[in-house]
């Protein structure tokens, strides 16, 4: 069965250090992972999306990193800041049978940043 | 500006009450899913369609309906509603199989 996991569910830091955020999957047959931020009561908002070729992707202060192999990515976020406060979601999007694919998420990581 | 829409963004409505909530797109994407979002138990899928006319079962269909009439468009029905499914609600689509995903704002149900 194909799982995500995101631990740990919360995490809270002061201002202005770098941070990473770890997603795990349980099956390396992916077509991509994609980072999601969601605030309180609010939508999902793409961050980025990491192709199974590819080995990591940049936005900003955002890197995010995919090791297939081990079933892993990495969400660094660096400087961080008040306003990074939020829930952040890995999605990954499995290969299965006939070219199918189901996109399954893991529960998230809540971050708080304290100024 | 590309993006997805749904109507209503809050609900209240009572059990047994038929509910349609509605998903539209911009972007011309083939595929179009409905997520379910509950404490503790995270995303789940609904329903998802690839193409017109095209849908399939998720993780958790029981009790819902949807449609694709039009490449736009993917309601969500509620036939009957019961407590159970009160959460909160988001449509998706995609360009493509296992493209960047777009999310709508989310409708938030309560079944009383």
């Amino acid at each position: 069965k194909q799982e995500v996991t995101q631990i740990p569910a919360a995490l809270s830091v002061p201002e202005g250090e770098n941070l990473v955020l770890n997603c795990s999957f349980t099956d390396s047959a992916i077509y991509n992972l994609q980072w999601f931020r969601q605030d309180p009561g609010k939508g999902l908002t793409s961050l980025l999306l990491i192709q199974s070729s590819q080995r990591e992707q940049t936005s900003g202060r955002l890197n995010a990193s995919l090791d297939k192999s081990s079933g892993r990515s990495t969400l660094y976020i660096a400087a961080s800041q008040p306003g990074d406060s939020a829930t952040y979601l890995c999605a990954v999007e499995f290969l299965l049978t006939g070219a199918n694919s189901k996109l399954t998420f893991g529960k998230g990581i809540t971050l708080s940043v304290r100024p | 500006e590309a993006q997805v829409t749904q109507n209503p963004r809050y609900l209240i409505t009572v059990t047994g009450k038929k509910l349609t909530v509605t998903c539209s797109q911009n972007m011309n994407h083939e595929y179009m899913s409905w997520y379910r979002q509950d404490p503790g138990l995270g995303l789940r899928q609904i329903y998802y369609s690839m193409n017109v006319e095209v849908t399939d079962k998720g993780d958790v269909p029981e009790g819902y309906k949807v449609s694709r009439k039009e490449k736009r468009n993917f309601p969500l029905i509620l036939e009957s509603p019961s407590p159970n499914q009160t959460s909160l609600y988001f449509c998706a689509s995609t360009k493509a199989l296992a493209g960047e995903q777009f999310f709508g704002p989310g409708t938030r149900l309560t079944v009383l």
